[in-house]
């Protein structure tokens, strides 16, 4: 079946570094994908809508200097989080629809500590 | 490790049918569930949570789910199904002393008018 995978699975940085996660279909293209933080103690929240040729859609409260999302081709999207703080610690995790969109498939996440 | 299972992969009623999905969960310890909808061409919206307290949760749209920890299950009910009903349903459980979230493979709903 359709697998999305993500890189890295787990990240520590430093405050005020760059982090750049990779979220890629592995045998199927994805002309749209969605990023998702998980907030500790609260469900997912989409951040943001990544569209191939085209800018990502930010949902509101989402600061999109500091998220840069780029879908570079139809199976690779990447979520940079620019001089990050220790408040952007969390889970990323990314989805992309199936053919037709019979389906999302999820990314098995990234974690991000910050220091 | 946690897992999340879904046993229904597609599920076919007409309007006003009762629905119940099953989800069941492998983990010892505390857990925070949820159930997501994801409708065509949208992204997913949280439906309810499960965090602690009143084992029966009530979410959006009529829909309640039922944690009952000696069968590792959070099963989503309705009792009358709409059209606008139709979408793609995921399971998902977190562990709270970790962030991450893991989603069952889903459960793709299609209400016949």
């Amino acid at each position: 079946g359709a697998v999305v995978s993500q890189h890295p699975s787990r990240v520590i940085c430093k405050s005020g570094t760059s982090v750049k996660i990779e979220c890629r279909s592995l045998d199927f293209q994805a002309t749209t994908m969605f990023w998702y933080r998980q907030f500790p103690k609260q469900s997912l929240m989409l951040m943001a809508t990544s569209n191939e040729g085209s800018k990502a859609t930010y949902e509101q409260g989402v600061e999109k200097d500091k998220f840069l999302i780029n879908h570079a081709s139809l199976t690779l999207s990447t979520l940079t989080v620019t001089s990050a703080h220790p408040e952007d610690s969390s889970f990323y995790i990314c989805s992309a629809p199936g053919l037709a969109g019979e389906t999302q498939y999820f990314g098995p996440g990234t974690r991000l500590l910050v220091l | 490790a946690q897992s999340v299972s879904q046993h229904n992969h597609h599920v076919i009623l007409s309007e006003a049918a009762s629905l119940e999905l099953g989800c069941n969960y492998s983990y010892g310890g505390t857990v925070n569930l949820f159930w997501y909808v994801q409708y065509p061409g949208q992204h997913l919206q949280l439906l309810l949570k499960y965090f602690s307290g009143d084992p029966l949760v009530k979410g959006i749209k009529g829909f309640e789910a039922e944690f009952i920890k000696s069968k590792f299950s959070f099963n989503l009910r309705k009792p009358s199904v709409q059209w606008s009903d139709t979408a793609e349903y995921f399971c998902a459980v977190s562990v709270p002393e970790d962030d991450k979230i893991i989603f069952g493979k889903g459960t793709r709903l299609h209400i016949l008018p």
